[in-house]
């Protein structure tokens, strides 16, 4: 099956800085990557998407790239603020499920100081 | 407008005594999906439904069942909670595609004491 990996774990930056987060995925067949954000106690929420026929996607100040050569993607989020603060998801899907199943990064805690 | 609603945010259970979760949603998806997420960690996905038809993990435990009587409404079984067992319980829906979103409920939070 599908195995992505996250990094950072923990990102701390100053408000207004750019922030990145990358993940690398090893099922070359995967074509939808999703980015989910949890704040703390709630839902994860989509934030951004992209899929395979595209290699970048922005919206406002969240962007997401995506290499499939090398099979990473990554979140840029630029004017970061204090409530950018919260766990990010990176996910990549299965194409050998017809069911849409979802493989999760373990996810990186972003803070963002006043 | 909540679309994926879960019922109850917080379940309060005693160690063995079986507990059951409930998911609904307003988005006539096809697929339904269960997800345990424990403190600073990814959700885990413990089983789904594509209509009727259910698919669990291999690693799932015994101890969680799962029904879906119709469409809108999914339930979480776990039927002798454990201490371990303490989590965010995830419910999710997505169309059929592979492609698309899943989209989650607010989550209950269970603790077992």
């Amino acid at each position: 099956g599908e195995n992505v990996e996250q990094h950072p774990s923990t990102l701390s930056v100053q408000e207004g800085d750019s922030a990145v987060i990358k993940c690398t995925y090893s099922d070359s067949a995967s074509n939808y990557f999703p980015w989910y954000k949890q704040e703390l106690g709630k839902r994860p929420q989509l934030i951004i998407d992209i899929r395979s026929n595209v290699g970048e996607k922005k919206d406002q100040r969240i962007a997401v790239t995506l290499n499939k050569t090398a099979k990473h993607f990554s979140l840029h989020i630029t004017e970061t603020q204090p409530e950018d603060s919260a766990v990010y998801f990176c996910a990549a899907n299965d194409r050998g499920s017809t069911l849409g199943r979802l493989y999760f990064g373990r996810g990186t805690q972003l803070t963002v100081w006043p | 407008d909540a679309m994926v609603i879960q019922n109850p945010r917080y379940q309060v259970t005693q160690f063995g005594k079986p507990v059951t979760l409930s998911c609904s949603q307003t988005l006539n998806h096809n697929v339904m999906y269960w997800y345990q997420q424990k403190s600073s960690q990814a959700p885990k996905l413990l089983f789904h439904y594509y209509d009727k038809d259910f698919n669990n993990e291999a690693d799932t435990p015994d101890n969680f069942q799962s029904r879906r009587p119709n469409t809108s409404f999914c339930f979480l079984d776990i039927r002798s909670p454990g201490l371990g067992d303490a989590a965010m319980y995830l419910c999710a829906t997505g169309p059929r595609l592979s492609q698309e979103t899943q989209y989650f409920g607010p989550g209950t939070r269970l603790l077992v004491l």
